[in-house]
């Protein structure tokens, strides 16, 4: 089945803990991205990549930081967490030309 | 840089009835992507349909059609037979197309901030 996937779903974490959210795709797309949602605010880009070693800022990267050694693959890092950090989160892949799929979202939580 | 806005926070409609989601748009690019994507209380992203720049044809999808008015920069979501399982937020996205070295690809992608929709029985 295709499918985008990332882990975890739900995460609690304290001010200042380093962690990584992981995102996988199977169907050999180039791009990922990742984007957060807030109420009010819609969806907004944090980081994107249009294929292995290549990536580029979104809207809102401050604060984290992305790399792409494999094509299927497009972790989330955030090196120090803060509140305001506190969200739902979205990893997507698409091929070019084409719609983004969508992974089933991370709701992070930063106390 | 580009801006998408959806002026209509809240949308409700009879079951049955048309409704139609705003959308307006600020680029200057020429060439780029459109879509309406539907997010239930799932949360999954789900997409509605889309539209290239390029095309003069609006795109249709089921019950599902798009006004694009390229000039004026508005890309309209119209919803005909409304169904109880359209209820969702739903939000309008552009994705321009970037050139560069090796070719063109996909740029940052840019979000509405979502009509959430009701259908009434």
């Amino acid at each position: 089945e295709a499918q985008v996937t990332q882990n975890p779903r739900y995460l609690i974490t304290v001010t200042g803990k380093k962690l990584t959210v992981t995102c996988s795709q199977n169907m050999n797309h180039e791009y990922m991205s990742w984007y957060r949602q807030d109420p009010g605010l819609g969806l907004r880009q944090i980081y994107y990549s249009m294929n292995v070693e290549v990536t580029d800022k979104g809207d809102v990267p401050e604060g984290y930081k992305v790399s792409r050694k494999e094509k299927r693959n497009f972790p989330l890092i955030l090196e120090s967490p803060s509140p305001n950090q506190t969200s739902l989160y979205f990893c997507a892949s698409s091929s070019w030309g084409n719609e983004q799929y969508f992974g089933p979202g991370t709701r992070l939580t930063v106390t | 840089a580009q801006t998408v806005t959806q002026s209509q926070p809240e949308m409700s409609v009879q079951e049955a009835e048309t409704v139609t989601l705003s959308c307006t748009y600020d680029t200057s690019e020429s060439n780029y992507y459109l879509f309406w994507y539907k997010q239930p209380p799932s949360r999954q992203m789900i997409l509605v349909i889309r539209q290239e720049a390029y095309k003069q044809q609006n795109a249709t999808e089921n019950r599902f059609s798009v006004n694009f008015q390229k000039a004026a920069k508005s890309f309209s979501l119209k919803i005909s037979d409304s169904q109880l399982g359209d209820t969702a937020m739903y939000f309008c996205a552009f994705n321009p197309l970037s050139t560069f070295a090796g070719g063109t690809s996909y740029g940052k992608l840019t979000f509405g901030q979502g009509t959430i929709l009701t259908v009434h029985p």
